[in-house]
């Protein structure tokens, strides 16, 4: 497609459900990042693919977060058991060059309000 | 441990002013320094970035400011818009090292307002 798409673009859910959230990278793009932006702050590094592998993990604040890729294809982040503290707006980027710092695209977002 | 520190939190700047932005970082591995502008509702899009064998690099309104010796980068913006109200955040990495280091370290934003 012609840019990152994610949904959906805003999910409401009680606390203790589980989320998904899925990502369309731009097409041929084979880097692929997961971020949270919570308010008034900046974005934090969830994960990272390369292709349907992930070389770095270290973001994802708990167990309860998982992310998964297809291919150079779309990725689903999971959250389970959600809890107040997650709510954010969870942002995908994709990269023509991976690993590098080049040419992000991000999405629209995906609002989370857990209540 | 923030590493990258951005200031000020918001700015209010009158059309046709100067809005500067600062950030400062820590690591001295990072060698390319994005800025990126954020609309409401919108992911962030890329504005402008340097590579730190520059001390300043200019496109249109907007220019970054390099300072390799203070570990610190300057966005500013001539000739301030009210099109160009939006939040902007400043990041750093090192992309050509592999590695974890490739992906973005954000500051944490700052909201400029362009009053008419």
């Amino acid at each position: 497609g012609a840019g990152v798409s994610q949904s959906p673009s805003n999910k409401v859910t009680e606390k203790g459900k589980d989320v998904e959230l899925r990502c369309d990278p731009i097409s041929g793009h084979t880097a692929l990042y997961w971020y949270r932006q919570r308010l008034g702050q900046g974005l934090e590094f969830l994960i990272y693919f390369q292709g349907n592998s992930a070389p770095d993990k270290s973001g994802l604040p708990s167990d309860r977060f998982s992310a998964e890729r297809t291919g150079e294809s779309v990725s689903t982040l999971t959250i389970q058991r959600t809890q107040q503290e997650d709510s954010a707006v969870y942002l995908c980027a994709s990269s023509r060059q991976g690993p590098t710092g080049y040419g992000y695209t991000f999405g629209s977002g995906t609002r989370l309000t857990v209540v | 441990q923030q590493q990258v520190k951005q200031s000020p939190q918001s700015l209010i700047v009158q059309k046709g002013g100067i809005s500067i932005i600062n950030c400062a970082y820590e690591n001295t591995a990072f060698d390319y320094f994005p800025w990126y502008q954020q609309f409401p509702g919108k992911g962030p899009a890329l504005l402008i970035a340097i590579r730190p064998d520059v001390s300043e690099k200019k496109e249109g309104r907007f220019t970054i400011s390099f300072n390799k010796s203070a570990k610190q980068f300057s966005l500013h913006i001539m000739d301030s818009q009210p099109g160009d109200s939006a939040t902007y955040f400043c990041a750093a990495s090192n992309p050509n090292s592999g590695g974890s280091n490739y992906k973005l370290t954000f500051g944490k934003g700052t909201l400029l307002t362009v009053n008419p």
